[in-house]
């Protein structure tokens, strides 16, 4: 079975600097991918990054990077000069790809609030 | 760019009504998935289909069905609803099952 652990409750962080939102997982698997979803308080569900298990570099979009570091089976992320915006709960999540056949679904971590402080 | 659209955004039923959920996925996307989302938790993955095709099934009650029409728009039928079944609902949609998954803003659902 899959899982995905987010031990972070809630971080704060100041205005304009990096915060680093920790996720680890455990799977068999040797293909999975990881992902990392922004939820505003309006609910919905916006997707931030994308990191494979084969792939050789971080994930980087924008201000979001993937600090995927795959022996200690953790793939944390990292928000560049955050902003008041940013302020939002933050899942991460894992889909693998088992015996040859892809199922698709994620299994996601229990979330982390994340605000910001002006 | 077009997004994951679903109707409706927010529905109230009484115990033991039926309500429908539709997906409208992203277009070319082939894949949709469904999840449901209790207050204060993660999202769980429900029901999954490909190609309209049901890919693969996660902890749905017995109560709810789904499916893929061959416009790739998908529904999901939930009959004798439960107070437990208030949540919000996401769809979500990828190309083929190892595309990036994008959601959809979500329905939801009350059950009083």
């Amino acid at each position: 079975a899959q899982k995905i652990t987010q031990t972070q409750p809630g971080m704060f962080v100041q205005e304009k600097e990096a915060v680093t939102l920790d996720c680890t997982y455990d799977t068999s698997d040797p293909s999975y991918g990881l992902f990392w979803y922004k939820q505003p308080s309006s609910g919905e569900m916006i997707f931030l990054i994308y990191q494979g298990s084969y792939d050789q570099q971080n994930a980087t979009e924008g201000r979001y990077s993937l600090n995927f570091q795959k022996a200690r089976k953790s793939a944390n992320l990292v928000i560049s000069a955050s902003q008041l915006g940013d302020s939002a709960m933050y899942f991460c999540a894992m889909r693998v790809i088992s015996g040859g056949t892809s199922y698709g679904k994620l299994t996601f971590g229990q979330g982390t609030i994340l605000t910001v402080h002006p | 760019a077009a997004g994951v659209i679903q109707s409706p955004r927010h529905l109230i039923k009484e115990k033991r009504e039926t309500a429908t959920l539709k997906c409208y996925p992203i277009p070319r996307h082939d894949t949709v998935y469904w999840y449901q989302q209790g207050p204060g938790q993660d999202p769980q993955f429900l029901i999954s289909f490909y190609e309209k095709m049901q890919s693969d099934k996660g902890s749905i009650p017995d109560r709810f069905s789904a499916q893929q029409f061959s416009d790739y728009h998908s529904e999901l039928n939930m009959s004798s609803l439960e107070l437990g079944d208030s949540a919000l609902y996401f769809c979500a949609s990828s190309s083929n099952r190892q595309g990036k998954q994008y959601f959809g803003p979500g329905t939801r659902l009350t059950v009083t």
